[in-house]
This record gives structure tokens, C-alpha cells and sequence, in this order.
């Protein structure tokens, strides 16, 4: 258990749907993230929230839209994705985003088909 | 740019050592990080270095050569639970992580 919980854990979706992933993390961190996983390549960095507020957005597309209502909550909004957009979307969160020690905790993924 | 190479795959014996690389090429340095990632669940931390040496933790050990650029992750007395991907990552200047593909090691009995 890593005190960081997404839902849904598997998710399929048609190009013209519209989803929302969600994420919890239970740890009283300030900052939170979106990656994207596709296999064998390494983790991409979408966004971070830091005390609620966006502190990167690295050149997403504007089909994907982040929504972090408080530091315990982190939303990824879906619509119109591409085939390309499948993949494992992980949440992480991490005391700060700055520091000496900077362990970022995962949550289990949500995996998305876009079909 | 920036960049980190890692093997993508290696294999071992249960109960034998295996040392896993890591190289790195990146805008400032705060640290090296190693994380476990099993089939289909989150990735974890193992381990951190920001100064040269040797970090020792029960069967898991990282080292780090920061004029090098290079970074090992030393496993030993293998077990087959060790079967993962094992992700190196490093943080640049502006504390952003920069993350390689991951080396999946397969451990046979």
C-alpha cells in the first residue's frame, strides 16, 4: 500500500468519449503528478501541481486537462484522445518539489485503450 | 539534451549478483534515483545518491560516479520476487525528474 490510490484502474474509450481519471494520495504531501507510460520508454512527465498549483505542463496536448481541487486530489481529464493516448497514466506525489530528499510515491496506474 | 541509457533487458540466476547501469547526460544534477516497478503495479523507490559512493541497503546497493556520469544498481542473493523493471531516473537543476526506459530483469531458478 503507498497511500496513493487511482481510479478507474483500467479504462477503454472510444476517440469521441469523454473520461476523467481520478487520484488520491492519503499521505499529506503538497505535490502531485501525472506521468504517462508507454512501454519501453521512459516515464513522461505531463504536469505537477504544487499546494494546488500547476507548476509544469510539459507541452500536453490540450485533449488532456488536469484539475487539482486540493493537495490530496489530482484529475485528469480525457476527451477526444487519440490511439496514440494508450498507455498507463501514473499519479504520484511527493512532499515537495524541491528538496534534498525527493521520493515521489506512486499509485497503482490507470491503464487506457483508446479504441 | 537530456538523457539517461540503461539496458532494457538482463537476465540472472536465482541467488547469483547482478549489476544494472545507468548513464546519464542532464542539465545540473540533485540526485540519482533507482525504483523497482513489478508487472502492472506502481513503481517504488529503492534508492538515492547525490554524493560519490556506494549506498548499502540489506541486498540492494547503488553507486554513483557523478564526473562519470554513471550510476549502478548492485543486487545480490537474487530472488525470483526480484523480477521487475528497474528505473533510473535523475533530477536536473530545475528539480524536474528525467527518467530512462527501465531495465527488465528476468531471474531464472
Amino acid at each position: 500500500e503507498t497511500g496513493v490510490t487511482q481510479t478507474p484502474r483500467h479504462l477503454v474509450m472510444g476517440m469521441t468519449n469523454k473520461k476523467s481519471l481520478k487520484c488520491e494520495q492519503h499521505l499529506g504531501h503538497n505535490a502531485m503528478y501525472w506521468y504517462k507510460q508507454s512501454a519501453k520508454k521512459p516515464l513522461e512527465l505531463m504536469f505537477v501541481y504544487n499546494f494546488k498549483e500547476q507548476t509544469e505542463n510539459n507541452s500536453v496536448p490540450s485533449r488532456f486537462s488536469p484539475e487539482c481541487p486540493n493537495s490530496s486530489h489530482l484529475f485528469l481529464h480525457l476527451h477526444t484522445l487519440q490511439p496514440e493516448d494508450s498507455a498507463l497514466y501514473l499519479c504520484a506525489s511527493s512532499q515537495d518539489i524541491q528538496g534534498v530528499t525527493y521520493e515521489q510515491y506512486f499509485g497503482p496506474g490507470t491503464r487506457l485503450t483508446v479504441t | 539534451g537530456q538523457n539517461i541509457d540503461q539496458p532494457t533487458e538482463m537476465t540472472a540466476t536465482e541467488g547469483a549478483i547482478v549489476q544494472i547501469n545507468c548513464t546519464y547526460q542532464t542539465s545540473g544534477f540533485n540526485g540519482l534515483f533507482w525504483y523497482q516497478q513489478h508487472a502492472g503495479e506502481a513503481p517504488t523507490f529503492l534508492s538515492y545518491n547525490v554524493l560519490d559512493g556506494l549506498e548499502e541497503k540489506g541486498r540492494f546497493s547503488s553507486f554513483l560516479s557523478r564526473s562519470k556520469g554513471y550510476s549502478y544498481l548492485l543486487l545480490k542473493e537474487l530472488q525470483m520476487k526480484d523480477s521487475a523493471s528497474y528505473l533510473c531516473a535523475v533530477m536536473d537543476s530545475n528539480y524536474q525528474l528525467i527518467w530512462g526506459a527501465g531495465t527488465k530483469l528476468i531471474i531464472k531458478p
